[in-house]
């Protein structure tokens, strides 16, 4: 199976500060990957996908990039709605597996 | 404009069954792969089964021989067949499309005496 490390575990920023969270696949899985926003008992959103691509409607200061096993997801300007739980996710395999999400949290 | 809506959880006694739903709109469950994933509470996601546009089926170890993902073409719809149910399968359930585009809302199931 392949595994996906996902750092840090939760993160504590400012509003308008540059958010950065990145995930580790323990084989090479290409590009296949996808990054999600989940708030409070709501269904995880597809914000990146292929690692780099914005899923239409998704605001651009939202960022993917990485391929192989090195993957890095980046917030440009935090906004007070962007608080929520962030996961990665690689599909390389026949059944997908997630990292562990990260907390983002305002300062 | 697609839509996916689970249905079926709810309370049931360890050892027990339930079947869940996924009935999907805008878009046909047969030419997409259709995922079912969880999420205990409190927890992480977790990829839980796959079944292919060509009907080939995957499922996480943690479920492997007790669940069964099928679908019906004529109804548009996705389940999960949940047997030998466990505490530890307790968890809100989501049906979604492909790599993960559209979700359902999810619907919970509580494993309990």
């Amino acid at each position: 199976d392949i595994q996906m490390t996902q750092s840090p575990s939760s993160l504590s920023a400012s509003v308008g500060d540059r958010v950065t969270i990145t995930c580790q696949a323990s084989q090479d899985i290409s590009n296949y990957l996808n990054w999600y926003q989940q708030k409070p008992g709501k269904a995880p959103k597809l914000l990146i996908y292929d690692a780099s691509n914005l899923e239409t409607g998704v605001p651009s200061r939202f960022s993917g990039s990485g391929s192989g096993t090195d993957f890095t997801f980046t917030i440009s300007s935090l906004q007070p709605e962007d608080i929520a739980t962030y996961y990665c996710q690689q599909y390389d395999n026949l059944l997908g597996t997630f990292g562990q999400g990260t907390r983002l949290e305002i300062k | 404009e697609v839509q996916l809506v689970e249905s079926g959880g709810g309370l049931v006694q360890p050892g027990g069954s339930l079947r869940l739903s996924c009935a999907a709109s805008g878009f046909t469950v047969s030419s997409n792969y259709m995922s079912w994933v969880r999420q205990a509470p409190g927890k992480g996601l977790e990829w839980v089964s796959v079944i292919y546009s060509g009907g080939s089926t995957y499922y996480a170890d943690s479920v492997k021989g007790r669940f069964t993902i099928s679908r019906d073409n004529s109804k548009n719809t996705l389940y999960l067949q949940m047997n030998s149910l466990r505490a530890e399968d307790t968890a809100v359930y989501y049906c979604a499309r492909g790599h993960g585009d559209y979700w359902g809302q999810g619907t919970l199931v509580t494993v309990s005496s």
